[in-house]
């Protein structure tokens, strides 16, 4: 059965660094998401992307976040400069978009800021 | 904006009994889903229900949308059944839109 795939698993990095947090969302899915989920809180939504382009994004998405899909397959999600704040679980998230609009979500990126 | 509301907030059962979790939305939607986020923190499907009852196993779910709100029914719970079980609801803006979650009701399957 095809899913999303995230890398890294976990990443830790220091204030200040870029991290950039990669996914392969599921082949003939057409709308793609970035989710983060700070430790035991509910899950939030971060940007959406469609048609090579941003189709909404939150006020937790401010300059400092930015997504980019590469290629044919990737998307990722990048952040210029982290801040302790920035520690979380990222979900990468995909949907067909035709017939169904159910998101499937991939296993998470654990971004630890020291 | 929407209010996703989810109760109970936490549950502990003994192994084998049933258990119903509640979803309370404050607006019309276009989607709705359910979801078990494991002790790995993975966010696993369990359904896709805008509307009407769906089962796959001992799970059951019924949103009624008219009402605002959805039901998650598990039944003969087993102790691989804990973690985090969270709704999502789609808003009518547009079609591939944001998920927004509820809080999320923490089940406890105990032996």
């Amino acid at each position: 059965e095809p899913e999303v795939t995230q890398t890294p698993s976990h990443q830790v990095t220091q204030m200040g660094q870029e991290v950039i947090l990669r996914c392969v969302p599921i082949s003939n899915h057409l709308y793609f998401y970035w989710y983060r989920q700070i430790l035991g809180q509910k899950v939030e939504f971060l940007v959406s992307f469609y048609n090579n382009e941003i189709s909404e994004k939150s006020e937790i998405f401010d300059d400092q976040f930015s997504v980019e899909r590469p290629d044919g397959s990737n998307f990722t999600l990048k952040i210029r400069s982290t801040k302790l704040e920035d520690s979380a679980m990222y979900f990468c998230a995909s949907t067909r978009g035709s017939e169904t609009y159910e998101q499937y979500f991939g296993p998470g990126t654990r971004l630890t800021v020291t | 904006g929407i209010q996703v509301e989810q109760s109970p907030p936490d549950l502990i059962l003994q192994e084998g009994a049933n258990s119903t979790l509640r979803c309370n939305f404050s607006d019309s939607v276009n989607n709705l889903q359910w979801f078990h986020q494991n002790p790995w923190g993975q966010l696993i499907n369990l359904f896709y229900i805008p509307s009407g009852t769906k089962q796959n196993g001992r799970l059951s779910a019924t949103t009624v949308a008219t009402e605002r709100y959805s039901l998650l029914y598990i039944s003969s719970s087993q102790t691989t059944d804990s973690g985090v079980y969270f709704c999502a609801v789609e808003v009518p803006d547009n079609q591939g839109g944001k998920l927004i979650f509820g809080q999320g009701t923490e089940l406890s399957v105990k032996p």
